[in-house]
């Protein structure tokens, strides 16, 4: 079955520690994408890559990291210095044609 | 820069209603527009896509529009059913086919048995 997997579903992170979010996607997209979703934000871009070795940054960035080493992996570092990281994250990735965009199940962070 | 907006926020309406949910942009020099649907917890699935050179996409009881000197696009669902009720995105792409999306935050629907 192609499509996009992240993992954990759902991750529990100590004040101060980093974790990292895994996506994974066998659908041969080039460009790779991470969203946070907060309750009346609606989806807001962290970082997006198009192409192996090479990412941008979305409006929302800072206390967030990625690498782009596969075309199939874009696995997302939330660092501790990002303040409020407790939120729902959404990996997708996108046709190179159509330029449609395809949704992970989501990762729900919880800063205990 | 572009913004997304998608009025009213939530929607009840009663089964069998026909219904429209609208979305604007305000550039309307877009590569494509899509319309998703997410059910709670869950990641988003993809409805309908509509290239910019296109003005309408149809699958199944849904159907998209796109206007885009105006800068809106409709989606219209038939014949409603309680197994609709989810909120409903609409995403703008920027020029190419990789560049990022805006999205809107939503309509969240329920239809009433």
């Amino acid at each position: 079955d192609g499509g996009i997997t992240q993992s954990p579903k759902y991750l529990f992170r100590k004040e101060g520690q980093n974790v990292t979010l895994s996506c994974e996607q066998n659908l041969n997209h080039d460009a790779m994408y991470w969203y946070r979703q907060d309750p009346g934000q609606g989806l807001r871009l962290i970082y997006y890559s198009q192409i192996v070795n090479d990412f941008q940054k979305g409006d929302i960035a800072e206390g967030y990291s990625v690498s782009r080493e596969k075309k199939e992996s874009f696995p997302l570092t939330v660092t501790s210095a990002q303040k409020n990281p407790t939120a729902f994250y959404l990996c997708a990735s996108r046709t190179g044609t159509r330029g449609e965009q395809f949704f992970g199940p989501g990762t729900r962070l919880t800063v205990l | 820069k572009q913004e997304v907006t998608q009025i009213p926020a939530a929607l009840s309406v009663p089964e069998g209603e026909n219904l429209v949910l609208n979305c604007s942009f305000t550039d309307s020099a877009i590569y494509n527009l899509q319309w998703f649907r997410q059910d709670p917890g869950k990641g988003l699935t993809s409805l309908l896509l509509i290239q910019s050179s296109q003005r309408e996409q149809t699958s199944g009881r849904l159907n998209a529009s796109l206007d885009k000197s105006s800068g809106r696009s409709t989606l219209y669902i038939a014949a409603s059913q309680p197994g609709d009720s989810a909120t409903y995105l609409c995403a703008v792409s920027e020029t190419g086919a990789n560049s990022k999306l805006t999205f809107g935050k939503g309509i969240t629907l329920s239809v009433r048995p």
